[in-house]
């Protein structure tokens, strides 16, 4: 069973930047695997944030950016804000299924 | 605008079924497929299935591929997902999705399904 590994939490200052890595049991994560990301906050559906490794869509703020980094997929929080504080989701294709990563915290105190 | 709006919280009995919908507007329904997604009390998210509207395709994982059943409506435009010999470990929030060549974008709300005797 393939297993798509998150960092669990992560803490950032307002104004930092901060990486979040998106990794893949099955070995180096790829363009091939199409990443995903996404964002939930309590009691909210999750948002898209990045498709296809990195790109944004129309409403996702420019401080967030997807990048492939040391073999994981990665997203990029650049100028991080307080309403950035959420769990963020990525999302690899393996032809079927795709399989969710299992979140990560991010706190920004 | 683009919407996906989801059916109402269901409260069913192991064992039995359920039918959540999608409701879609604001695009080319039929250019699209859609991603099921659920998310258990306090826990992440979880694909279970994927369908392409234009020739009924669809894609599941192994642990769902006898249970869940992905259909579309394209008189509607609605998605459904089906899954059938509920346990109490199906009490989820169930989220469809939009998405086109690994394009995940727009979110239905959300349907809570409870299981529960």
């Amino acid at each position: 069973q393939t297993v798509v590994t998150q960092e669990p939490s992560l803490t950032v200052s307002p104004g930092g930047t901060v990486t979040l890595t998106c990794g893949s049991s099955t070995g180096a994560v790829t363009s091939g695997h199409y990443p995903n990301w996404f964002q939930q906050k309590p009691g909210q559906a999750p948002r898209s944030l990045i498709y296809r490794t990195s790109n944004k869509h129309s409403w996702t703020p420019a401080r967030f950016s997807g990048s492939l980094l040391g073999g994981k997929a990665a997203l990029t929080l650049s100028g991080v804000q307080p309403e950035d504080e959420a769990e963020y989701y990525c999302l690899l294709f393996y032809g079927a299924p795709w399989v969710f990563g299992g979140g990560t915290k991010l706190t920004v105190l | 605008q683009v919407q996906l709006v989801q059916s109402g919280g269901e409260v069913k009995q192991p064992g039995a079924s359920v039918k959540v919908s999608c409701k879609t507007s604001g695009f080319t329904f039929i250019n699209y497929g859609f991603s099921w997604v659920r998310q258990a009390p306090g826990q992440g998210l979880e694909w279970i299935g994927w369908i392409r509207v234009d020739n009924a395709d669809t894609q599941f994982p192994q642990r769902f591929r006898d249970r869940v059943t992905l259909t579309t409506d394209t008189s509607t435009t609605t998605a459904y997902m089906e899954l059938r010999r509920l346990t109490s470990d199906d009490t989820a929030v169930y989220f469809c999705a939009r998405d086109i060549n690994w394009d995940v974008d727009f979110w239905g709300q959300g349907t809570l399904v409870t299981v529960s005797s």
